[in-house]
């Protein structure tokens, strides 16, 4: 039962296109989404969240939008760069809760 | 400022042997967290703890335990290992409950 979805194993990008990952969430009680950045044998690390109450926020190049009708929400790359290419983790946390959620993971390749 | 810290980063264990993994962080973060990653699994929680003194279980808790005896420290056990537990095991801790997590580098486990 995943409760959080990245359906898109991997994905592959012209450097200076834009790359879309999307993640979807079947439980309604998720109100904080994240979005983590891995390079191999290194740890996650954070990268751009928003709230349910928001519908976007953008850092820098990045931009993470929300659709809570839909359970879904997407990160946005422009312009893409070769030093983007890493393995992209949809989370989602709910309100009281403390786990965090996974999903399964995009891995993004940035062509030069 | 090191961050989390997870010892050891390789370890290969036979089948029904016994394991700690450790994770420290100097953040002074109250909660705590262990994942595993498997391919096409993402990251998946398998105990966490809220504070000094408290675990809790997770998403995957059968065959590992866990201890939070000081707030810089967190310890994931092995008691029996079976060739299902191989793994990347990592570490993370926050601020907030449900925050920003911050990842330790990872340690992968290799049960034969």
């Amino acid at each position: 039962d995943q409760q959080v979805k990245q359906n898109s194993p991997s994905l592959s990008v012209q450097e200076g296109r834009i790359s879309i990952l999307n993640c979807d969430y079947t439980n309604s009680m998720f109100d904080y989404f994240l979005w983590y950045k891995k390079y191999p044998a290194e740890g996650p690390t954070f990268l751009i969240s928003i709230s349910s109450i928001k519908d976007k926020n953008e850092d820098g190049r990045f931009t993470v939008f929300l659709n809570k009708s839909a359970k879904h929400l997407s990160l946005h790359i422009v312009p893409s760069q070769p030093g983007d290419s890493a393995v992209y983790f949809c989370a989602a946390s709910g309100t009281g809760g403390f786990k965090t959620i996974f999903g399964a993971g995009t891995r993004l390749f940035v062509k030069a | 400022n090191a961050g989390v810290t997870q010892t050891p980063k390789f370890r290969v264990l036979k089948t029904g042997q016994s394991m700690t993994l450790l994770c420290a962080q100097d953040m002074n973060h109250e909660y705590m967290y262990w994942y595993r990653q498997d391919p096409g699994m993402g990251l998946r929680l398998i105990h966490y703890s809220v504070g000094e003194g408290t675990t809790a279980k997770g998403e995957v808790p059968d065959g590992y335990n866990v201890s939070r005896l000081k707030k810089q420290n967190f310890l994931l056990g092995l008691e029996s290992a079976a060739p299902s537990q191989t793994s990347v095991y990592f570490c993370a801790s926050s601020y907030e409950r449900a925050g920003e997590l911050f990842f330790g580098e990872g340690s992968r486990l290799t049960v034969l």
